[in-house]
């Protein structure tokens, strides 16, 4: 099956830039995705990539895909607080259904 | 009041007991999912339903079974609880017309004893 591969924990600075990894083994998704898990909810859509862009830009969001690699990264600019969450990426099966990455658990200090 | 509702938020069962988690929606989608998830794992996906008369194996369907009652309800049993499936659950759906968006509940955090 399919292999997400994320980093369980990244710290920041309040005010910083923070980048989440991921790396996938399949290529086949037609999107890639980012969802954000806050404490205590579910996972909420935070942005998503067509297969066929290598970059796409949302306010402080910037996601880098880069195909030849198998690399996906979420960027976020001016880091707050309330960006402390879990951030997964996720693939699409051949039944349109998900496939999710480990997660990546953001801690932003004050 | 939320799209997509799951009962009970917190269970805690013992080894062998039935339990049902249950999911409602009011977003009139025909897809809806169950995953599991786990620290460290991700979500991983139990069954998932396209419509009231289909259902579908997830990657880890084993120990689970799911009911789609109506479009609105889709239902996650495990008939013998164990211990190895404490974990955190969601109920999510999709429009099914090529939206790329699951809408997830807020989650049932079960505990086998």
């Amino acid at each position: 099956g399919e292999d997400v591969e994320q980093s369980l924990f990244l710290s920041v600075r309040e005010g910083d830039s923070s980048v989440i990894n991921c790396t996938y083994t399949d290529s086949s998704s037609t999107y890639l995705y980012w969802y954000k898990q806050e404490p205590g909810a579910g996972l909420q859509l935070l942005t998503y990539i067509f297969s066929n862009m290598d970059m796409k830009q949302d306010q402080r969001l910037t996601v880098l895909l880069n195909k030849k690699d198998k690399h996906l990264s979420l960027r976020i600019a001016d880091t707050q607080t309330g960006d402390s969450a879990i951030y997964f990426c996720a693939g699409e099966t051949g039944a349109n259904n998900l496939f999710f990455g480990t997660g990546t658990r953001l801690t932003v200090i004050p | 009041d939320a799209d997509v509702t799951q009962t009970p938020r917190n269970r805690i069962t013992k080894t062998g007991k039935r339990i049902m988690l249950e999911c409602s929606q009011t977003k009139g989608h025909d897809r809806m999912y169950w995953y599991r998830q786990d620290p460290g794992l991700g979500l991983r996906l139990i069954y998932y339903s396209f419509d009231v008369k289909d259902i579908n194996k997830g990657e880890i369907s084993d120990g689970y079974s799911v009911s789609r009652q109506a479009q609105a309800k889709f239902s996650l049993s495990l008939e013998s609880a164990i211990p190895n499936q404490t974990a955190l659950y969601f109920c999510a759906t999709n429009d099914g017309t090529g939206g790329v968006e699951q809408f997830f509940g807020p989650g049932t955090r079960l505990t086998v004893l």
